[in-house]
């Protein structure tokens, strides 16, 4: 059984377009992220929720807007899609905001602005 | 703020070979610290993780021990087999945050 889930795992669309991302954690955990992984492999947070509130927002352009519509789900929509934001953004969960606990990351989606 | 610094790849070596990555932070307080390992194509996963100074994580042969006094946190493992090519990232969750800082990433190739 997949523990944490993304769809679609390609998203190739034009720029200016609107698309979504969802995820889903079958883990019962409380806590959920998005990561965007740049091209050169670096890794940097986005957001995080608990218990379907927002907790982390690190410097990302208003474009981007999460959504945790219950604890077992976090999607992200993003609007006027540019090129620069051509990367795979990863899902991860975990128990509980705790600097101890293990994240669990989903398979990635790749997005491809044209 | 909360950083990590690992060594720069790509590290290719040949099956049987000894492997180090190394591994350095900069945090207040008293952080955790991680090593996850993404395969191609895949999600990262969680490889070790220590969470407190002189704690050693180990999994699949690889070790890492928490160095408070060198704030290092250097991956290592005696024998590299193929199936170890993957993507190895340090990181960090510092004691008064949750945020994951991830280092840079080394990309390592084992050769049958």
């Amino acid at each position: 059984d997949t523990a944490v889930s993304q769809t679609p795992k390609y998203l190739v669309t034009q720029m200016g377009n609107d698309k979504s991302i969802k995820c889903e954690q079958n883990l019962g955990h409380d806590t959920m992220y998005w990561y965007k992984q740049d091209s050169k492999k670096f890794l940097k947070i986005m957001f995080s929720y608990n218990n379907k509130e927002l907790i982390i927002n690190e410097t990302v352009p208003n474009r981007f807007s999460p959504k945790s519509p219950d604890k077992a789900h976090l999607n992200l929509h993003i609007n006027s899609l540019e090129l620069g934001d051509s990367a795979v953004y990863f899902c991860a969960s975990s128990q509980e905001p705790s600097s101890y606990n293990e994240q669990f990351f989903g398979p990635g989606t790749r997005l491809t602005v044209l | 703020g909360n950083s990590v610094t690992q060594m720069e790849g790509p590290v290719t070596l040949s099956e049987e070979a000894f492997l180090t990555i190394n591994c350095t932070y900069t945090a207040t307080g008293y952080p955790s610290l991680f090593w996850y390992v993404q395969y191609p194509g895949e999600g990262l996963q969680l490889l070790l993780k220590a969470t407190k100074a002189d704690d050693k994580g180990s999994n699949k042969g690889f070790e890492a021990t928490y160095r408070k006094e060198t704030t290092s946190f250097h991956l290592e493992k005696g024998s590299v087999q193929v199936s170890d090519s993957a993507v190895y990232f340090c990181a960090l969750s510092g004691s008064n945050d949750y945020k994951l800082s991830f280092g840079a990433g080394t990309t390592v190739t084992v050769r049958a």
